[in-house]
């Protein structure tokens, strides 16, 4: 089965700085690759989404790049912001939503 | 549109109880999933269900976990006879009947305790 890792578990930014979360995946079959952010308390919400056939996709301060030879995707969120602060999911799916398997998380602590 | 609805919010159960919670998904969504996460951990897969069907059950405990998305009403996620491991978010999403791969959204959880 797949398996998802993501580094660091805890990132500490000051305001404006950049953002940099990384995940690897090791089923060469997921094409599917969203990020999931989530506010204490809260539920997990999309922020952007890449599928296999492009390399980058950018909404605004937030891109994700992708790697399909090293099996690797990363979440670069550029001036960051106090409202940025929460937990970052990655996740890799090979057949659609019911195939998503998650890594274990990123506390991102933006300080002002 | 509502979004993906969970009751309740909160579940406190005696241990030995059965835990019962809902999932009514997206209007138009025919794809339900439910999720685990424990407390500082991640999202686990436990169960996929279309209407009146389970279609991938691989994340589910063998014992004392069922989960049912009947013709007609939510989604429910039963847990019998809990035990202390069992406390955690339990976090619903849902899916359009959409070819190829598509967001799921998820609902608010219901943060259950056992005692």
């Amino acid at each position: 089965g797949e398996n998802v890792e993501q580094h660091p578990s805890t990132l500490s930014v000051q305001e404006g700085d950049s953002a940099v979360i990384k995940c690897t995946y090791s089923d060469s079959a997921s094409n599917y690759f969203p990020w999931y952010k989530q506010e204490l308390g809260k539920r997990p919400q999309l922020i952007i989404d890449i599928r296999s056939n492009v390399g980058e996709k950018k909404d605004q301060r937030i891109a994700v790049t992708l790697n399909k030879t090293a099996k690797h995707f990363s979440l670069h969120i550029t001036e960051t912001q106090p409202e940025d602060s929460a937990v970052y999911f990655c996740a890799a799916s090979s057949g659609g939503a019911n195939n998503l398997f998650f890594g274990t998380g990123t506390r991102l602590t933006v300080i002002p | 549109n509502a979004g993906v609805m969970q009751n309740p919010r909160h579940l406190v159960r005696r241990r030995g109880q059965e835990a019962r919670l809902r999932c009514s998904p997206m209007k138009g969504h025919s794809h339900v999933y439910w999720y685990r996460q424990l407390p500082e951990e991640g999202l686990k897969f436990m169960v996929y269900l279309q209407k009146e069907n389970i279609i991938d059950e691989s994340g589910m405990p063998k014992e004392r976990f069922s989960a049912e998305f009947p013709k007609e009403g939510p989604s429910i996620l039963r847990i019998q006879q809990v035990v202390r491991g069992d406390s955690a978010a339990y976090f619903c999403a849902s899916s359009p009947v959409v070819q190829g791969n598509t967001e799921a959204f998820f609902g608010q959880g219901t943060r259950l305790t056992v005692v």
